[in-house]
């Protein structure tokens, strides 16, 4: 199985918005509504953001959000803060009952 | 509030088995509401998939590791394991141990890492 294919790299200010997206096949990310995203400080385990497509748990802050569409899903975060710097990695079910990771994205708060 | 906690040798000699448990405490292994993973991340890489189990015994395996990996749960002492055999260089990463809901991992061991090297 391949991974998930992300932007290497998302930048942006405090307070603004960036999208970060999360692109796969049929097979996984299209065929199912079970896209969950992680966030992962330097020396950190992950963390879930989001699971099931656009859910967040308990305590995860709302300016957090995601969306899919076809094969490609996404994940915003809005009003960008310093402690938002930080990995993110989506993640899909496969249709082989098994589970892929996206490649990453490294976000720089400018 | 369940944890996890990874255990066992930071340093295995290519061609060895690598072995590690997982501790779950707050919770039983035994939830049926609750798979086990493993997942990697080589220094300075991505994220990978190993596997999981359901305390039952039924596993899932990364097809690219499927035929060195084995997942095993031991319900008395509510512990997980994984072996993975024949490793290489490749396989120096930090190893997370993780408790599945639905389709996300909610519940992260803080991370071990284990060297491949001579």
């Amino acid at each position: 199985q391949s991974a998930l294919t992300q932007p290497a790299s998302v930048s942006g200010s405090p307070g603004q918005s960036i999208t970060i997206s999360c692109t796969g096949t049929s097979s996984d990310v299209g065929g199912y509504n079970y896209v969950s995203w992680y966030q992962q400080h330097p020396g950190k385990a992950p963390k879930l953001m989001i699971y099931d497509v656009s859910n967040r748990p308990s305590g995860v802050s709302n300016r957090f959000s995601a969306s899919k569409s076809g094969n490609t899903a996404s994940l915003t975060i809005s009003g960008l803060q310093a402690e938002d710097e930080a990995d993110y990695y989506c993640s899909s079910y496969t249709s082989s009952s098994t589970y892929v990771f996206g490649t990453g994205t490294k976000v720089t708060v400018i | 509030q369940l944890q996890l906690q990874e255990s066992g040798p930071g340093l295995v000699k290519p061609s060895e088995t690598l072995s590690l448990t997982c501790t779950v405490s707050g919770g039983s292994i035994s939830s049926s509401s609750y798979y086990w993973g493993w997942i990697r991340q080589p220094p300075g890489k991505g994220l990978e998939w190993i596997g999981s189990i359901y305390y039952s015994g039924s596993t899932y395996y990364n097809p690219s590791l499927k035929s060195r990996v084995t997942i095993s749960v031991d319900t008395s002492k509510n512990q997980f394991s994984l072996k993975l055999s024949s490793v290489t260089a490749a396989d120096t990463a930090f190893y997370y141990c993780a408790g599945q809901r639905s389709a996300c991992y909610d519940f992260w061991g803080q991370g071990t890492l284990v060297t491949v090297s001579s």
